[in-house]
Order: C-alpha cells, then structure tokens, then sequence
C-alpha cells in the first residue's frame, strides 16, 4: 500500500541551527515526490520536488530509494521558516498524491 | 489569474443539513481534487477528477458526494451532515503527466458542524 510516513509532528529548532524533517514512504514503482509548505493563514503550496533537484529558500531534498526516504534539510534554520511541512508522494498516473501527516516547525529565536 | 478559488470561506451547520462547497479554477488544469485536513492526519483525499466527466472516490469518501460541472468547477456536497465531518477542506487542481503533477490549493473552507 502506498503510503508516506512523517514521524514527527513538532520539530523546534533554534534560528541558525541545521534543520532536519524526515518522510519515508512505501509504494511498488517510481513515485514522484514532493515537500509542500502551509505558513501561518496561508495556502498550501510547493516547496520542492525530487525530480527538479532544487534548492528552494536553501531547503534540498534527496530522495534515497534505497531507505525509501525523502527527507527535507536546511543548514541554518531561519524564523521565516516556521511553518507547517507536508511531505507527498504522486503516482504515476499522476491522478493521485498522498500527503503525510505534517510537520510543524518551529524556529526559535 | 486567482488560482484555485473556493466558497465559503467558512460554514457552521447542524448535524443533518446539507451544503455544498464549491471550487473553480482558473489555470486550464485537467485534474481537480478534494482534501481533508484534520489535526495529526494531514490531508485525506475525499474524491478526485482525472478530467472533465470522470469522479473516482478517494481515501475517505463517507458521506460525501462530487460533481465535475465543467473543465472549471468541481463541487463537493455533503447530504447530510456529521459532526465528525468538522475540519478544513481544500479544493486543488493539477496538470497531469510526468512532472506536471503540482497540485495548486484553494485557501480551503473551514466547516463545523455541531
């Protein structure tokens, strides 16, 4: 069964530390993977995705298939950073995407 | 060019009534979706539409019905209304293909149901 498994729900950090959100998944294929962000009375939105290899607000993401991983790092954490983190995972159809349960992040001053 | 747009923004019913939410967006996309969010669950897939003139149920479908109007609105109702059906809903649309599939969110409605 596909599924993407985000095993923190609350991540708090101080402001210039390295920051850490992991996702695993589980699917039979080649998924396509993303990081979407939710900031405070905002949307919903991209972040990244695996098959640009990106670096977007110097957050990167590698996806590992070997541990079936997909984790998101920053080397120095910001304030504007504190937001609600979903990682998700695309079919190949491309129909469907299953998100993880979230991970909120909270930088510190 | 407002994206994914989404009505109401908020609504408080009782447990029975009906209503319908309703999306449209404005980018041209073939694929439409309904999400849940709940507190610790994320969001949960209600139904999706491939294209215009196909619904297919998602992870949590209970209690829910869609219609695809047209290539633009894709409208979620619920006939009879649950408090367990209090939670955030969003609407999102997305091209399809090998890397097209972003999703765009509408800035959801926020349901209670008492």
């Amino acid at each position: 069964a596909q599924r993407v498994t985000q095993p923190e729900k609350l991540l708090s950090v101080f402001k210039g530390a390295p920051v850490e959100l992991k996702c695993n998944y589980s699917y039979s294929g080649s998924p396509e993977l993303f990081w979407y962000v939710q900031y405070s009375r905002q949307r919903l939105q991209l972040l990244l995705r695996h098959i640009s290899r990106e670096s977007i607000k110097g957050f990167t993401a590698d996806l590992n298939k070997g541990e079936t991983s997909f984790h998101l790092k920053k080397p120095f954490a910001q304030e504007e950073d504190s937001a609600m983190y979903y990682c998700a995972l695309s079919d190949t159809g491309g129909f469907k995407t299953i998100f993880g349960a979230g991970t909120r992040l909270f930088v510190k001053a | 060019n407002a994206g994914v747009t989404q009505t109401p923004k908020f609504q408080v019913l009782k447990t029975g009534q009906s209503m319908t939410l309703q999306c449209a967006q404005d980018m041209n996309h073939n694929s439409m979706y309904w999400y849940r969010q709940d507190p610790g669950m994320g969001l949960r897939l209600i139904y999706y539409s491939a294209s215009e003139g196909t619904t297919d149920k998602g992870e949590v479908p209970n209690g829910y019905n869609v219609s695809r109007l047209n290539k633009r609105e894709f409208s979620l109702r619920l006939e009879s209304a649950a408090p367990s059906q209090t939670s955030v809903y969003f609407c999102a649309s997305s091209e399809q293909g090998l890397g097209h599939n972003e999703q765009f969110f509408g800035p959801g409605t926020r349901l209670t149901v008492l």
